[in-house]
């Protein structure tokens, strides 16, 4: 089982449409979470982190499922502007925190 | 204030030639990765340094690949014999304290091994 999954899309949603991914992460040791977004031929950068009681930043809501072991993005009122690659990141634990970046998931907002 | 830099930009090099890359991390920022990225790949990790030390080399793919870091600041990724599988986009980044940290990335170097 890889360290973070990721279902890799493409989600492809109207403007204005809710859609939400969700990661799942093997390590029950896994004390960070975060919410990456990857424009093309960009660098990463950090949209959110995720809270155990969950959080929320505008249209964003993160959510985090230790039991079930995975972490959730909601993006309501989807914007053209929100097309871009999210990847998941879990801090795996152990000794030195190691951060594992999921494979991303791929986010076409079509008007 | 200044982001994550790195140089060069773009690289395109002979098959067998060994190359540079160079990683600005943020001032003060004591942990520093580097990544590789295929064309529509996800984020490959290659190694993580905690000020000059390396606890976690193990995505380094072979031998031929090394870093080191300096002064706590300055990391330099170097590849041996570069082949045409290492064409990619390598990126750095670097977090204030602690792994866990949201982590900056720089605007990656653009590898092309011809």
């Amino acid at each position: 089982r890889k360290e973070v999954e990721q279902d890799p899309g493409p989600f492809n949603v109207p403007e204005g449409a809710t859609v939400a991914f969700n990661c799942t992460y093997s390590n029950s040791a896994s004390q960070s979470f975060f919410w990456y977004r990857q424009d093309c031929r960009k660098e990463p950068k950090l949209l959110m982190s995720v809270y155990s009681s969950g959080n929320e930043d505008g249209r964003f809501t993160a959510q985090l499922n230790r039991a079930s072991q995975y972490i959730s993005l909601l993006i309501r009122d989807s914007k053209l502007s929100d097309s871009a690659t999210y990847l998941c990141v879990v801090n795996g634990g152990g000794g030195y925190q190691k951060v594992t970046f999921g494979t991303g998931t791929k986010l076409q907002v079509i008007p | 204030g200044a982001g994550v830099s790195q140089s060069p930009s773009n690289k395109v090099t002979e098959k067998e030639k060994d190359v540079e890359l160079r990683c600005d991390p943020i001032s003060g920022h004591t942990a520093l990765y580097w990544y590789r990225q295929s064309l529509g790949q996800g984020l490959e990790f290659l190694i993580y340094f905690q000020g000059n030390s390396a606890p976690d080399k193990s995505g380094l793919p072979s031998d031929r690949f090394s870093a080191e870091r300096t002064g706590g600041s300055v990391s330099t990724l170097t590849i041996q014999r570069t082949q045409q599988e290492d064409s990619a986009v390598y990126l750095c980044a670097s977090s204030p304290r602690l792994a866990g940290n949201e982590q900056f990335f720089g605007p990656g170097t653009r590898l092309t091994v011809l």
